[in-house]
């Protein structure tokens, strides 16, 4: 298995613009969590899914971040508009369903000036 | 409310000294602990488990009930041991969602 893929692995965009992330969790995993890491907060849960199905999203910051799980092997986390203080790295990570180990993607670095 | 505490930032050894990365927890049930490994500017790694009683890479940690605590040990630090590690703890819910600690940084001296 080729593991938790992350993309792009790099975004660098301007204020105001939208900006997607993407994930494919391990096939047949059955939970996957999207985190924020910086410097100043460390690593931060936005949301996670199970079956597909967001079960909490308390982490996200604003409504301008959304994320969705329309299958089993892929979510998307979205800002709009996105602002220089979401420059961070963003780690998708997903869970099988026996277990709470977790495996992380690359993550996506994202800078916004 | 469970939680996981790392006291540590940064902790700083000479290679070949001993190495304890400190992790408190608290949780009114039976806990699931983990270690989680990120090298620099790299994905976070499962290091190890508390219920799999292995030792990886050197390091071995030990659940301790009566303290509330699961540190990470290494008895020689090498440099390529320098990396930020995360203390875990299983949610109490019926989902798969963990707790992580606010890392340490281990910084290994040649």
């Amino acid at each position: 298995d080729a593991g938790v893929i992350q993309s792009p692995r790099h975004e660098v965009t301007e204020m105001g613009q939208e900006v997607t992330l993407r994930c494919k969790p391990i096939s047949g995993h059955n939970s996957l969590f999207w985190y924020r890491q910086t410097m100043m907060r460390g690593l931060e849960l936005l949301i996670y899914f199970n079956n597909n199905v967001p079960i909490d999203d308390s982490g996200m910051p604003e409504d301008r971040f959304s994320a969705k799980m329309p299958n089993a092997s892929f979510s998307t986390l979205k800002i709009q508009p996105s602002e220089p203080r979401d420059s961070a790295v963003y780690f998708c990570a997903s869970s099988p369903p026996q277990g709470r180990e977790q495996y992380f993607g690359p993550g996506t670095r994202l800078t916004v000036t | 409310a469970q939680r996981v505490t790392q006291p540590e930032k940064l902790l700083s050894v000479f290679k070949g000294a001993p190495v304890e990365l400190k992790c408190n927890y608290s949780y009114s049930g039976s806990p699931e602990l983990f270690w989680y490994v990120q090298y620099s500017r790299q994905r976070l790694q499962l290091l190890l488990r508390h219920i799999s009683r292995e030792s990886i890479k050197g390091f071995t940690a030990d659940l301790n009930k009566g303290e509330t605590s699961f540190h990470l040990k290494k008895p020689f630090a090498q440099e390529e041991d320098s990396a930020m590690y995360y203390c875990a703890l299983g949610d109490s819910g019926g989902y798969q969602k963990v707790t992580f600690g606010t890392g340490t940084k281990l910084q290994v001296i040649p």
